[in-house]
């Protein structure tokens, strides 16, 4: 079973910062299957990149994602005040297609 | 596109049984996995298993394995999450979402709370 772990657990930045977030599996995940997701506060999550670098429909290019085998990372470019919400990643090349234990990104 | 719509919350006792049920609309159904995820109080996202609506084939994570089941019914393109002996600990917010690949397409969530 592959383990994620997400880092750092919390990131308090400014409007107009940058964000890096770090997911780090326990081994390989093939195929670069790798996503991230965003749960704002009472919403249900939003796929926001999956293929570990490939941006789902609709979200803006601010968000990033880069990575392969074992060490993935989510950037935000010029924070804004919406993009406050926890940050997951899940690996979906073998099951269980576990989530790492999220990044909670506060915004100032 | 298909589109999940999640049964409504649910208040039961510890020991009652339940079904909550995610329904899809749009393209189809039968093509997809469909996942349940578990977000306890304050916590964070747990994937519980899958299932393909095509055949039925089911995967579950080992924590889940045996306390709840998954099943389809593709004529109404409908997945369910059962448990069949509540406990108070089931007490969450349960997503179904798509998991062909990531996962796209999400249910609003369905909140069950179990109380004595």
């Amino acid at each position: 079973e592959i383990v994620l772990t997400q880092s750092p657990g919390t990131l308090s930045l400014s409007p107009g910062d940058g964000a890096t977030l770090s997911c780090r599996a326990s081994q390989g995940v093939g195929g670069r299957y790798l996503a991230w997701y965003q749960q704002k506060l009472g919403q249900a999550p939003r796929l926001l990149i999956y293929g570990a670098s490939n941006r789902a429909t609709g979200i803006p290019d601010r968000f990033g994602g880069s990575g392969s085998g074992t060490d993935f990372t989510l950037t935000i470019s010029r924070l804004e005040p919406e993009d406050s919400a926890v940050y997951y990643c899940q690996q979906y090349d073998t099951s269980p297609f576990a989530f790492g234990q999220g990044t909670k990104l506060e915004i100032k | 596109e298909v589109q999940l719509v999640q049964s409504g919350a649910e208040v039961k006792k510890p020991g009652e049984s339940l079904k909550i049920s995610c329904k899809g609309s749009g393209d189809s159904f039968s093509s997809y996995w469909i996942a349940w995820v578990r977000q306890m109080p304050g916590k964070g996202l747990e994937w519980m298993g899958n299932i393909y609506a095509g055949d039925s084939d089911t995967r579950y994570s080992a924590s889940f394995q045996g306390q709840v089941s998954i099943s389809v019914d593709k004529s109404i393109s409908t997945a369910y999450l059962h448990w069949s002996s509540l406990k108070a600990s089931d007490t969450a917010i349960y997503y179904c979402a798509t998991n062909s690949g990531a996962m796209d397409v999400w249910g609003k969530g369905t909140t069950v709370t179990i109380s004595s």
